[in-house]
């Protein structure tokens, strides 16, 4: 079964500058996705950025990239420039690239809560 | 708004008491999934759907019951509620067929069971 490790329950930054948030997982398949979802204190999960296995160039969105090793199966979040609108719960996910059954479910992390000192 | 549709935001339920969570959603999605979220445990799979009449159960179903009538419903049903389903709950569907889409999520219900 495949599962998904977030080792860092809490992060700190200040405003403008970079963190990373780490996430490793597991699986014996070669065909999957990975995701980094954004939780404010509004509760919403929104989607901030998302990875596919067979792509080996890292996603970027906006202020946000990955850096995804898959040989080591890792799957960092890296922020630039933080906002104070930053500060959330940051879930790391993934799914399997299958069609059937379980293999549509996402499985997530346990988190990493971020606060952003002004 | 296309999206997933969660009600109600929030819920408090005596001990024994049962209640249906309800979640629609709009896009034609295949999968729909319920989770619920724990402070340090992230969010655990209790059942989720690959399509009308088809349910199976996640990594946490016990005490749950889900059926999935149409493409758009998918409702939690607690049949006797106990304070171990105090919880934060959340609805999700994705399409099948396009993986990296990623899941949306409904806005979550906050339950307590007293």
């Amino acid at each position: 079964a495949q599962t998904v490790t977030q080792s860092q329950p809490e992060m700190s930054v200040q405003e403008a500058e970079t963190v990373t948030l780490s996430c490793t997982y597991d699986t014996s398949e070669s065909d999957y996705y990975l995701f980094w979802y954004k939780q404010p204190p509004s509760r919403q999960m929104i989607l901030v950025i998302r990875q596919e296995a067979y792509k080996q160039q890292n996603a970027t969105e906006n202020r946000f990239s990955v850096n995804f090793q898959k040989a080591a199966k890792s799957f960092s979040l890296k922020i630039s420039d933080s906002q104070l609108g930053d500060a959330a719960m940051y879930f790391c996910a993934y799914r399997s690239g299958g069609y059937g059954g379980s293999q549509g479910n996402l499985i997530f992390g346990k988190g990493t809560k971020l606060s952003v000192k002004p | 708004n296309a999206g997933v549709t969660q009600t109600p935001k929030f819920q408090v339920l005596k001990t024994g008491q049962s209640m249906t969570l309800q979640c629609a959603q709009d896009m034609n999605h295949e999968y729909m999934s319920w989770y619920r979220q724990d402070p340090g445990m992230g969010l655990r799979l209790i059942h989720y759907s690959v399509g009308a009449g088809i349910t199976d159960q996640g990594e946490v179903p016990n005490g749950y019951n889900v059926s999935r009538s149409t493409t758009e419903d998918f409702p939690l049903r607690l049949l006797s509620a106990a304070p171990s389903q105090t919880s934060v709950y959340f609805c999700a569907s994705a399409p099948r067929w396009t993986g990296g889409v990623g899941y949306t999520f409904g806005s979550g219900t906050r339950l307590t069971v007293v």
